[in-house]
């Protein structure tokens, strides 16, 4: 059974960093790619970026370019996504999900994490 | 970047309705690459359909996909009270990957 479980919720202040978590099973880690999702309160979903399971390849989406770090361990199956210099816009539910596409063509999600809430407040 | 637009925001029936779903693309949706996900409250986006019609594991069938170019359609036949949900198109064939706003389905 295919499972992606993501780290817990997080509360930040502006300007500070968070690293969520997506651990994988289930699959072979490394022959698909991971994409990582937001959804702010109130808004829809956002496409912020996707890494390959070989972490060799990444791309993100012009808006979070310099801020936002993709990385995977495949030792453990697991994707990470760091987000720096918070705002009080960042506070949204971050998904990570199985891709199906490759670099430059993406594919559907079929099999998404819980989410992690991280809320950035003063 | 294509750009989705879902209609309506929100649409309400009863159980055992039929319910349609538009989602219409600012630019031609290459290869047809077009999903559709269900989103229950304090959920995760659950895949639906990929490639415009094409049920995603463990789909029922009551849940179809049409359509090609720019304008498709997600069909809900006998609506039932777990249907209630917000469901998004999302587009893969031109990066970045985009999607819709979203349209919330009350069951009455």
């Amino acid at each position: 059974q295919v499972q992606l479980v993501q780290s817990g919720a997080e509360m930040k202040k502006p300007g500070a960093s968070v690293k969520v978590s997506c651990e994988t099973s289930g699959y072979p880690f490394t022959t698909y790619g991971i994409s990582w999702v937001r959804q702010a309160p109130g808004q829809g979903l956002e496409w912020m970026g996707w890494i390959s399971g070989n972490n060799d390849k990444t791309d993100y989406a012009r808006k979070f370019q310099g801020r936002v770090t993709m990385t995977t361990d495949t030792y453990t199956s697991t994707a990470y996504m760091e987000v720096r210099s918070l705002r009080s816009d960042d506070t949204a539910i971050y998904y990570c999900a199985r891709d199906q596409g490759d670099y430059g063509n993406y594919g559907d999600m079929d099999v998404w994490g819980q989410g992690t809430t991280v809320t950035v407040s003063s | 970047e294509i750009v989705l637009t879902q209609s309506p925001g929100t649409l309400s029936l009863s159980s055992g309705d039929r319910a349609t779903l538009s989602c219409r693309a600012s630019q031609i949706v290459s290869d047809n690459y077009l999903a559709w996900y269900q989103r229950k409250p304090d959920q995760a986006p659950r895949l639906l359909i990929y490639g415009a019609s094409n049920r995603a594991t463990g789909i029922p069938d009551r849940f179809s996909g049409s359509g090609s170019g720019t304008d498709f359609t997600l069909i809900i036949s006998r609506l039932e009270p777990e249907d209630c949900a917000v469901y998004y198109c999302q587009q893969y064939g031109s990066s970045p990957p985009t999607f819709g706003q979203g349209t919330k389905l009350e069951i009455k």
